[in-house]
């Protein structure tokens, strides 16, 4: 098992909503993604981070936003949750070289009512 | 666009069986990786190929890389009921990020 962590598991919220989904990693990596996936779908990179006080906006535009304080944390923010946010969202950190690997969470499954 | 494309998109087999799934791109890569992923939960990270490499394996997993044909292929040998999930290639091209395709769905039946 990784050492990534994701909080919470599921939310169920309404719209207009603000919520921020957790995520922290205790491998000490510099590099951080969130990736949002709909049921049976492929991942789509929202944000990156290659390390504290850097993040980057990935290829799927998104209202959300991250924040890169400490390593080891990596949340991420939507100030006004809307229906068309519903989906699962993952976090993921990963190896240097040789490794290269990405190791995920758990994921977010948020629904918004 | 440099996502790659698995195919096919599901796949049953039956326990004992192998299973190969196929994964094109369309640009140069640095590597290739695969990862499994359950359903609803996070990915696992399976195999990473390099771009300078033809063949890895890993246990039951072989992971074969096609540069010219910009193809690569999973073959898990000897299923089992535990390895029905989805599988993922990623690519990683020239910058940081990983792009993956939309998965083949691997259904073993005991």
């Amino acid at each position: 098992e990784a050492d990534i962590y994701q909080t919470p598991r599921y939310l169920v919220i309404g719209t207009g909503k603000k919520i921020t989904l957790e995520c922290s990693q205790t491998m000490g990596h510099d590099k951080m993604y969130w990736y949002q996936q709909d049921p049976g779908m492929e991942l789509h990179l929202i944000h990156y981070s290659y390390g504290v006080n850097s993040t980057e906006k990935g290829d799927l535009s998104s209202e959300s936003t991250v924040s890169r304080i400490r390593t080891e944390h990596f949340p991420l923010t939507l100030e006004s949750a809307r229906p068309s946010h519903t989906s699962q969202y993952l976090c993921a950190s990963r190896a240097g070289p040789p490794s290269y690997e990405q190791y995920f969470g758990p994921g977010t499954r948020l629904t918004v009512t | 666009s440099q996502q790659g494309e698995e195919d096919p998109q599901a796949l049953s087999i039956q326990e004992g069986e192998n299973a190969t799934m196929n994964c094109s791109y369309k640009t140069s890569i640095n590597n290739l990786q695969w990862y499994r992923q359950n359903s609803g939960r996070g990915l696992v990270h399976l195999i990473l190929i390099r771009s300078n490499e033809r063949e890895k394996h890993s246990g039951r997993l072989r992971v074969t890389l096609d540069t010219s044909k910009k193809s690569s292929s999973l073959l898990i040998t000897a299923s089992r009921a535990a390895d029905t999930a989805s599988y993922f290639c990623a690519i990683r091209g020239g910058s940081e990020k990983l792009v993956f395709g939309k998965g083949t769905k691997l259904t073993v039946n005991p």
